[in-house]
């Protein structure tokens, strides 16, 4: 079964610009969250998805939104970007709810803003 | 809320000898706890999960890891360590009734020296 996948990997990006993430989760899974990870503030949640709703958001300002479709997939997109949204932005799939079941981790995409 | 404390940004043992990574949660209900492990430029991988059944949970790679209410800890150990341990260890801790998302703590970094 393939595993989780991140959509780019690499992603270079100038202060103001917007951009969107895309991420595959395991087929058959229904539930997808998305994290950012720096090396001062470690993982952080931005939000989960399950069958296209949004069931929770983390503190991180209105600039970052994100989506899921019919299929599961999800992205997200953060508009005017800053400096300090350097990070890898990690995807994260499962079959149910998060706080239960096994969340398997993408690769990830890494942003630079420039 | 819940919360993760790792003790160690950065533990650095001999190949062969034994690996103690450190995890304390904070919970008022009973938890569910996880440890991840994540290799350079890579996702995170999953070791280890309790989900209130045995206390002694083993994992993936010969880890394990044991649940004490009463320390409120949940270390990660493995009797001997081997070059390709060297990685990022996050511990993570979700209240499974209150649809929580995951919350991680900073992680640890294991070097192993040979």
């Amino acid at each position: 079964k393939a595993g989780v996948t991140q959509t780019p990997r690499y992603l270079i990006k100038t202060r103001g610009q917007q951009v969107t993430l895309s991420c595959s989760p395991i087929s058959g899974h229904r539930s997808v969250s998305w994290y950012q990870q720096t090396p001062g503030q470690g993982l952080q949640f931005l939000f989960e998805y399950f069958s296209e709703t949004q069931r929770n958001k983390g503190n991180f300002p209105g600039r970052f939104s994100g989506r899921q479709f019919s299929n599961s997939r999800s992205e997200m997109n953060v508009s005017t970007l800053e400096l300090g949204d350097s990070a890898l932005y990690l995807c994260a799939s499962s079959w149910g709810a998060t706080s239960t079941d096994t969340q398997y981790f993408g690769p990830g995409t890494r942003l630079t803003v420039l | 809320a819940q919360s993760v404390t790792q003790l160690g940004s950065h533990v650095s043992v001999s190949e062969g000898a034994l690996v103690l990574l450190r995890c304390n949660y904070s919970s008022s209900v009973p938890p569910y706890l996880f440890w991840y492990v994540q290799y350079p430029n890579q996702g995170l991988q999953l070791l280890l999960k309790y989900t209130s059944a045995a206390t002694l949970v083993k994992g993936i790679n010969g880890f394990e890891a044991e649940f004490k209410k009463s320390e409120t800890s949940f270390h990660l150990t493995k009797p001997s360590a081997h070059m390709s341990d060297a990685a990022e260890y996050f511990c993570a801790v979700s209240y499974p009734s209150g649809n929580t998302p995951l919350v991680f703590g900073k992680g640890t970094r294991l070097s192993v020296i040979a």
